[in-house]
């Protein structure tokens, strides 16, 4: 149990384009996912919380035009790279934490490679 | 805010040993939770093992086992028998315990652990 699909696996994209990746929980319900940046051979950076039905709650720092998030149900979040930038070119990961628990580990999705070309 | 301390980024170890792999942390809160987390090559988080600090006792999973000492903050990870595929990036995180607190996993930045057959 506790499965997190994240797609797309590897995206390439043009400069100025946008890209939408998902993140979905397969088998549970979760009012709280979560977004990360991960640098080669570094941690993971959260970028932001996104809560079912309300805004995200973005980190220090973080562009909130730039990585817009949905959550529009308890089983989807969205991010979207607006008007991606080659600095962009990263790895994303998100994870959800299942409702009502508090202290479980949270799941994480495979991740999402992006290159902006 | 609360900082999690990875001091060792690499280690190395021969297939069957035993290692260690350090973590320190640093909260005001006095009940919370701590992680240690693998990311293989495949770039996938998986939760190795987890410590809530309210419990005085160990955690243990299989051949994995945590060293928690809650005075000093700290929260070392011991991998027994070592196989090849323990080879990975090892990822300690802590949470605040309260449901009204943060939400979010505070990483470490992250050690590289290689098993030498």
């Amino acid at each position: 149990g506790a499965v997190v699909s994240q797609h797309p696996s590897r995206v390439i994209c043009k400069s100025g384009t946008s890209v939408k990746i998902e993140c979905r929980s397969l088998d549970f319900q979760a009012t709280t996912m979560f977004w990360y940046r991960q640098f080669p051979k570094q941690s993971l950076m959260l970028m932001a919380t996104s809560n079912e039905g309300s805004k995200a709650t973005y980190e220090q720092g973080v562009e909130k035009d730039k990585f817009l998030i949905n959550h529009a149900s308890l089983t989807l979040s969205t991010l979207t790279v607006t008007s991606a930038h080659p600095e962009d070119s990263s790895f994303y990961i998100c994870s959800a934490r299942r409702a009502g628990t508090v202290g479980s580990g949270y799941t994480f999705g495979s991740g999402t490679r992006l290159t902006v070309v | 805010a609360q900082t999690v301390t990875q001091s060792q980024p690499e280690m190395s170890v021969q297939e069957a040993e035993t290692v260690t792999l350090s973590c320190t942390y640093d909260t005001s809160e006095s009940d919370y939770y701590l992680f240690w987390y693998k990311q293989p090559p495949s770039r996938q988080m998986i939760l190795v093992i987890r410590q809530e600090a309210y419990k005085q006792q160990n955690a243990t999973e299989n051949r994995f086992s945590v060293n928690f000492q809650k005075a000093a903050k700290s929260f070392s990870l011991k991998i027994s028998d070592s196989q090849l595929g323990d080879a990975a990036m090892y990822f300690c995180a802590y949470k605040a315990l309260s449901e009204g607190g943060s939400e979010k996993l505070v990483f470490g930045k992250g050690m590289k652990l290689t098993v030498n057959p």
